[in-house]
């Protein structure tokens, strides 16, 4: 069965820092692109970053980049975010995702979405 | 950034019922929408890629359509599994982006 369970979610005061993991099974973990999504209470969804297969490209959202960090270890199926200078505007539920993709009908591109999401992992930053 | 407006934000509906839900982009995105089902305590759950395109082991009366700008998710009869948050997503270009989301409830 393919799945991805987060861990590290914790209450933190702000300034702090905190890493979250996901372990990955059921699935060739290096073959993938990686994501974290998360859910602040009562809000929408909020993309968060990506990393390739081999750790090579990372993206961020605007309101992590600088502070937030994203890694793997292929060799222990694991995704990891590395939050430093923790904000109450990033309490959230935090999701890991695998990506998936697709070849276009059209030229050669690929269709990219999520189809494997974990149940999450809720950081709570306090002030 | 593409910005993703979901219409409407909640609506109540009886089991049997069709429910369209719509997601407009603030520029086109060919065909780079997907749609996902969040239910609390669950993992968020991929619908329908691609924009029109079912994922495998999801009901059929889940549909997708649309390109460009808008698009469109439908449940053609509603059934009582299917009360919950629903959103969608561009995969276009990073950031990737949600739309704020729809609560379906029941009526």
């Amino acid at each position: 069965e393919v799945q991805l369970v987060e861990s590290g979610g914790v209450v933190i005061q702000t300034g702090g820092s905190l890493r979250l993991s996901c372990a990955a099974s059921g699935f060739i973990f290096n073959d993938f692109t990686m994501h974290w999504v998360r859910q602040a209470p009562g809000k929408g969804l909020e993309w968060v970053s990506l990393i390739n297969w081999d750790g090579g490209t990372t993206y961020y959202a605007d309101s992590v980049k600088g502070r937030f960090t994203i890694s793997r270890d292929n060799s222990k199926n694991s995704l990891y975010l590395q939050m430093n200078s923790l904000g109450t505007e990033d309490t959230a539920l935090y999701y890991c995702a695998k990506e998936e993709k697709v070849a276009s009908s059209v030229g050669y591109s690929y269709y990219y979405y999520l189809d494997v999401w974990g149940k999450g992992t809720t950081v709570t930053v306090s002030s | 950034d593409i910005q993703m407006t979901q219409s409407p934000s909640s609506l109540s509906a009886s089991v049997g019922d069709r429910v369209t839900i719509t997601c407009r982009a603030s520029q086109s995105i060919s065909r780079y929408l997907i749609w996902y089902q969040l239910k609390p305590g669950k993992a968020p759950k991929l619908l329908i890629y691609a924009a029109s395109s079912l994922q495998s082991g999801v009901p059929s009366r889940f549909s997708g359509s649309g390109s460009g700008t808008d698009f469109t998710l439908t449940i053609s009869s509603l059934q009582p599994e299917d009360f919950a948050t629903y959103f969608c997503q561009q995969s276009h270009s990073t950031p990737w982006t949600f739309g704020q989301g729809t609560k379906v409830e029941i009526k």
